[in-house]
């Protein structure tokens, strides 16, 4: 299966704990994207990298959270100080340049629990 | 900014019977419209999508109009199964920008037998 994948697919973590998630897009695909879903809601933007540049940050995404996409392929989220607010799914997806019409494919997600 | 609001569920039909989720968006320019399915323990997949006023996105039996003069994308299925019990998020992408997808808030559609 060549689809999005995502590692860890759950992780618990004390409050003000770090914590790193993975994403690793469908190979060749050069834009990813970094959402957050909580409870009942739909999937909120986070960031975006085209090849390994960051281009657009959400005002969500809080000094704590940081990514990385070092060499155009897969890319990391981390969260630092973890707080109970942070709880959520954290999904990846990716799209290849020459979609006209922005589809993107998703990965199965990250899922947060701080305590 | 780019905004969805989607009709709000949860959602329960009998098998076989019509189904509208309604769907509207607020956007500057020329956004691609687009539905995504979540089936119980699965990621995202998109259902269907389109690009420009009138376009018609269909798939497996979905269809979806995009209605530029009523800021719309409802999605419709003439008869729904069991199988196509699942949470559904209206979404869109602005045109010209990072093509970051806004998404609607998800409706839960449960189909009985």
């Amino acid at each position: 299966d060549t689809g999005v994948s995502q590692n860890p697919r759950h992780k618990i973590t004390k409050r003000g704990q770090n914590v790193t998630f993975r994403c690793d897009p469908i190979s060749e695909h050069n834009r990813l994207y970094w959402y957050r879903q909580t409870l009942g809601q739909g999937p909120e933007f986070l960031t975006y990298f085209q090849n390994e540049a960051q281009l657009e940050k959400s005002r969500l995404l809080s000094d704590r959270f940081s990514a990385e996409r070092p060499k155009g392929s897969f890319s990391t989220l981390e969260i630092q100080r973890t707080e109970q607010g942070d709880s959520a799914m954290y999904l990846c997806a990716s799209s290849p340049t020459s979609a006209t019409s922005y589809e993107q494919y998703f990965g199965p997600g990250t899922r947060l629990t701080v305590t | 900014g780019d905004s969805v609001t989607q009709m709000e569920g949860p959602v329960t039909l009998s098998e076989e019977a019509f189904l509208t989720i309604n769907c509207t968006y607020t956007a500057t320019g020329y956004p691609s419209l687009f539905w995504y399915v979540q089936y119980p323990g699965e990621g995202l997949q998109l259902l269907l999508k389109a690009t420009k006023a009138d376009d018609k996105g269909s798939n497996k039996g979905f269809e979806a109009t995009y209605r530029k003069e009523t800021t719309s994308f409802h999605l419709e299925k003439g008869s729904v199964q069991v199988s196509d019990s699942a949470v559904y998020f209206c979404a869109l992408s602005a045109y010209g920008g990072a093509q970051k997808l806004v998404f609607g808030q998800g409706t839960r559609l449960t189909i009985n037998p």
